[in-house]
């Protein structure tokens, strides 16, 4: 247990429906960050925030949004689903200095649309 | 764009060899390169965090050596084992990017008993 805790481990669902992804960052982390990995492609980076506040952003659509709420845990809304957007959603968390000392991740979320 | 580039994307060895991969990255401002450890089902695992040129990093049978001049980092495993089957990810982060990693596609590693 890596002490990242992503819900749901599974998610089916139809196209054109809207499902929510939750994380929980390591105890004392303050940072999250929502990475992407479809098939055949390396992990994407999406969205990240630093106790509360969004910090950097890629290449995340417009259907898709992300918040973290006042006890550090994040969501990641994805909307309007197409059979594009199934795919393994991980997210990390760090401490302030985390590019210096290491991302943990959570086990993820494999979403699919069917 | 930028483009993290690893090489091979897969390799199978024996158990007790040894054997390396190579991160390409940008050489210009260049902030740290991470490496991972990705198991099958599991979530990627931090294996070392490399910040300045000639940075020489060493966890037991698994060591990193980086270049920032060149834009290269090596990950070595000496004497291979079963357990060390897994996807090996870099990652790159730019100065002043808010801590984005931007990562390879990775070298999946398989050794055979």
């Amino acid at each position: 247990d890596s002490g990242v805790t992503q819900t749901p481990k599974h998610l089916i669902t139809a196209t054109g429906q809207r499902v929510t992804l939750r994380c929980s960052p390591r105890s004392g982390d303050l940072s999250v960050y929502w990475y992407q990995q479809s098939l055949d492609q390396g992990l994407q980076f999406l969205i990240h925030y630093y106790n509360g506040e969004e910090r950097a952003k890629g290449n995340i659509l417009e259907r898709f949004s992300a918040q973290q709420f006042p006890d550090l845990h994040s969501e990641l809304n994805l909307s309007s689903l197409e059979l594009g957007d199934s795919a393994l959603y991980f997210c990390a968390s760090s401490a302030r200095q985390g590019e210096r000392y290491g991302y943990t991740f959570g086990s993820g979320t494999r979403l699919t649309v069917v | 764009i930028l483009n993290v580039e690893q090489s091979p994307q897969s390799l199978h060895v024996q158990e007790g060899d040894s054997t390396n991969f190579t991160c390409s990255f940008p050489s210009s401002n260049f902030y740290a390169l991470h490496w991972y450890r990705w198991e099958t089902a599991k979530s990627p695992e931090a294996l070392f965090v490399m910040t300045l040129n000639g940075d020489e990093k060493k966890k037991g049978r698994i060591s990193a050596t980086l270049n920032t001049k060149e834009g290269y980092s090596y990950l070595y495993i000496k004497g291979s084992q079963p357990e060390d089957s897994a996807t090996y990810l870099c990652a790159f982060i730019y100065y002043n990017q808010g801590g984005k990693l931007i990562f390879g596609q990775g070298t999946e590693l398989s050794v055979k008993p």
